[in-house]
């Protein structure tokens, strides 16, 4: 088991560049939530998937923020345009079924310039 | 959303002694976890807790699903450098999807 995957590790891009962030999720793991890790206010939930559906994406800061999830396997959020009020680290967590923990990727680092 | 709130926000103590850390809402919770992070990484989780009073141990740590379900405990006995890192509580409601994390409490142990 690979755990959860995402890409890039750090990201550092220009004010108003589009940023796309990617997660793999464990195999078999039916929700995938997007967190976004802050000193200021710590693990905020994004958004949240179950069988690739959007299920609550009450959490997404702006309309510059978007995430898919067009099969069981890969999952994107995306910030067009970035500023530097996101910058962050952003998780990737998968779970299996409503009985279980998450399991988290490591992360990626975003700063914005 | 809610809020957990942990305690001690930081602590700092002696190889070999015992901690303890708290972890309270104002929400009844259904399951309670605990998870450890370290620098560069994801949070991982330790603990799990389903039920009311239940008590849990992983090695060296000992977590409870406190009675009035509105709180838990993580114990970590004859700590060691590697215990160094955030630990996270984080609580799931009878009615969600999702957990809510805590604040953390931040962990240096001196060798």
């Amino acid at each position: 088991d690979a755990g959860v995957i995402q890409s890039p590790r750090h990201e550092v891009t220009e004010m108003g560049q589009e940023v796309t962030l990617r997660c793999k999720p464990i195999s078999g793991h039916d929700y995938l939530f997007w967190y976004r890790q802050t000193m200021m206010r710590g693990l905020e939930l994004l958004i949240y998937f179950n069988n690739n559906v959007p299920i609550d994406d009450s959490g997404m800061p702006e309309d510059r923020f978007s995430a898919k999830m067009p099969n069981a396997s890969f999952s994107t959020l995306k910030i067009q345009p970035s500023e530097p009020r996101d910058s962050a680290v952003y998780f990737c967590a998968s779970r299996r079924g409503l009985g279980y923990g998450y399991t988290f990727g490591s992360g990626t680092r975003l700063t914005v310039v | 959303g809610q809020q957990l709130n942990q305690s001690p926000q930081s602590m700092f103590i002696q190889e070999g002694e015992d901690v303890s850390m708290n972890c309270t809402s104002s929400s009844i919770f259904n399951t309670w976890l605990w998870y450890k992070q370290e620098p560069g990484e994801g949070p991982v989780l330790l603990i799990a807790l389903y039920k009311a009073g239940e008590l849990t141990s992983n090695g060296r740590l000992t977590a409870q699903f406190g009675i009035t379900r509105k709180d838990s405990f993580l114990n970590i006995s004859a700590s060691i450098p590697s215990d160094v890192g955030i630990y996270f509580c984080a609580g799931q409601l009878n009615t969600g999807n999702q957990f809510y994390f805590g604040t953390g409490t931040s962990l240096t142990v001196i060798p």
